[in-house]
């Protein structure tokens, strides 16, 4: 167990659909990144959060979103859903001191 | 730009055997390397890392990474392997702070351990 938790672990959902993905982090670490993996473009960073400030962003659709709230852990929302997006999203923790990710099980999204 | 490659799709090993997991980089600057496995519908379990000093390094359920600035490698090995080393593992680079310190991985890599 990694410490970093994540839920829902499954959702299914159907096309222009609006979904909610949440995040919690290690206990003491600030940062929180959010991955998608899927079977063509492999796995992918979207986005950081540091402290609630988003400090990088990667290949992150416009029609994504995310916010990092003050207790820190951090929600991804994703809308006007395609079938496309149906992917694994990974949260993932950063311990400052060791300089390692830490990732979440993942939540698995299916767009019917 | 940092990028890692892991050139073999599926590695197929004899329990028992010596398994080695393939990973090139090409990175500007030091590079910082990790490798992480995932077990079906489980999250990446995080493996070993190389940030500085020795070329081998050591990490958990027995795998063992080389270093190889020449060659720009980072193979993932283990001397013996286990039927529940059977997994998708995962190279990747770490980019600079002002990146975010964001990963990017390799393809991934099977490896089926066959009794």
């Amino acid at each position: 167990d990694s410490g970093v938790t994540q839920t829902p672990k499954h959702l299914i959902t159907a096309t222009g659909q609006r979904v909610t993905l949440r995040c919690s982090p290690r206990s003491g670490d600030l940062s929180v990144y959010w991955y998608q993996q899927s079977l063509d473009q492999g796995l992918q960073f979207l986005i950081q959060y540091y402290n609630g400030e988003e400090r990088a962003k990667g290949n992150i659709l416009e029609r994504f979103s995310a916010q990092q709230f003050p207790d820190l852990h951090s929600e991804l929302n994703l809308s006007s859903l395609e079938l496309g997006d149906s992917a694994l999203y990974f949260c993932a923790s950063r311990d400052l001191y060791t300089d390692t990710q830490y990732f979440g099980p993942g939540t698995r999204l299916t767009v019917l | 730009a940092q990028s890692v490659a892991q050139p073999e799709d599926q590695v197929n090993v004899a329990e028992g055997n010596p398994l080695t997991v393939k990973c090139t980089y090409s990175v500007s600057g030091n590079p910082y390397l990790f490798w992480y496995v995932q077990y079906p519908n489980r999250g990446l379990q995080f493996l070993l890392k190389y940030i500085t000093g020795d070329n081998l390094v050591k990490g958990s359920y027995g795998f063992e990474a080389e270093f190889n600035k020449s060659q720009t490698s980072f193979h993932l090995k283990k001397p013996s392997a286990l039927v529940s080393d059977s997994a998708l593992y995962f190279c990747a680079v770490r980019h600079s702070k002002a990146a975010g310190n964001k990963l990017t991985f390799g393809g991934g890599t099977r490896v089926l351990v066959k009794p």
